[in-house]
């Protein structure tokens, strides 16, 4: 099956920098890739989403990239804001099914 | 409201008494599926459904069971818990009998197993 792995597990940025997280897949055959913002005791919600026929997405300040050749994906939010302190997860689902695997997270800490 | 709700919120029970976890959404979505949450583990899928009488195995499905008899409703039951079902479970659902797009999320159902 797919596994997802997610780096860092921690980040800590100054308001106004960039934050950016990395994750990789195992299955060649992943092609829809959303990642998920969980605010402290809130239910995961999409914040953005990319799908294996593009390489880079952007809504505001938050951008996708997605490298399909080293199987590969990442998250960059700029101009970090306090309200964007929360956990991070990234996914991955194959073509062949309707699996949606996630990586282990990203706790975002935006310092005042 | 669009929504998908969870009941209930919390449950503590021993091990081995059968319990179940209910999910209801009201956007007519096919697509329902189950995941727990575990500290530095994230989100595991552990049974989904494409649709009415459809349904299929995530990664972790031992030890539960799945229904999709309506549209609307998925329920998760554990027939005999054990405290490693100790958790954070999350129903969610999306449109188009597809992962590949938007999933709402219920609010969570916190279990502990004793």
């Amino acid at each position: 099956g797919e596994n997802v792995e997610q780096h860092p597990s921690t980040l800590s940025v100054q308001e106004g920098d960039s934050a950016v997280i990395k994750c990789t897949y195992s299955d060649s055959a992943s092609n829809y890739f959303p990642w998920y913002k969980q605010e402290l005791g809130k239910r995961p919600q999409l914040i953005i989403d990319i799908r294996s026929n593009v390489g880079e997405k952007k809504d505001q300040r938050i951008a996708v990239t997605l490298n399909k050749t080293a199987k590969h994906f990442s998250l960059h939010i700029t101009e970090t804001q306090p309200e964007d302190s929360a956990v991070y997860f990234c996914a991955a689902s194959p073509l062949r099914d309707y699996k949606l695997s996630f990586g282990a997270g990203t706790t975002v800490t935006v310092r005042a | 409201e669009a929504q998908v709700t969870q009941n209930p919120r919390y449950l503590i029970t021993v091990t081995g008494k059968k319990l179940t976890v209910t999910c209801s959404q009201n956007m007519n979505h096919e697509y329902m599926s189950w995941y727990r949450q575990d500290p530095g583990l994230g989100l595991r899928q552990i049974y989904y459904s494409m649709n009415v009488e459809v349904t299929d195995k995530g990664d972790v499905p031992e030890g539960y069971k799945v229904s999709r008899k309506e549209k609307r409703n998925f329920p998760l039951i554990l027939e005999s818990p054990s405290p490693n079902q100790t958790s954070l479970y999350f129903c969610a659902s999306s449109g188009q009998h597809l992962p590949r797009e938007t999933q709402y999320f219920g609010p969570g159902t916190r279990l502990l197993v004793l």
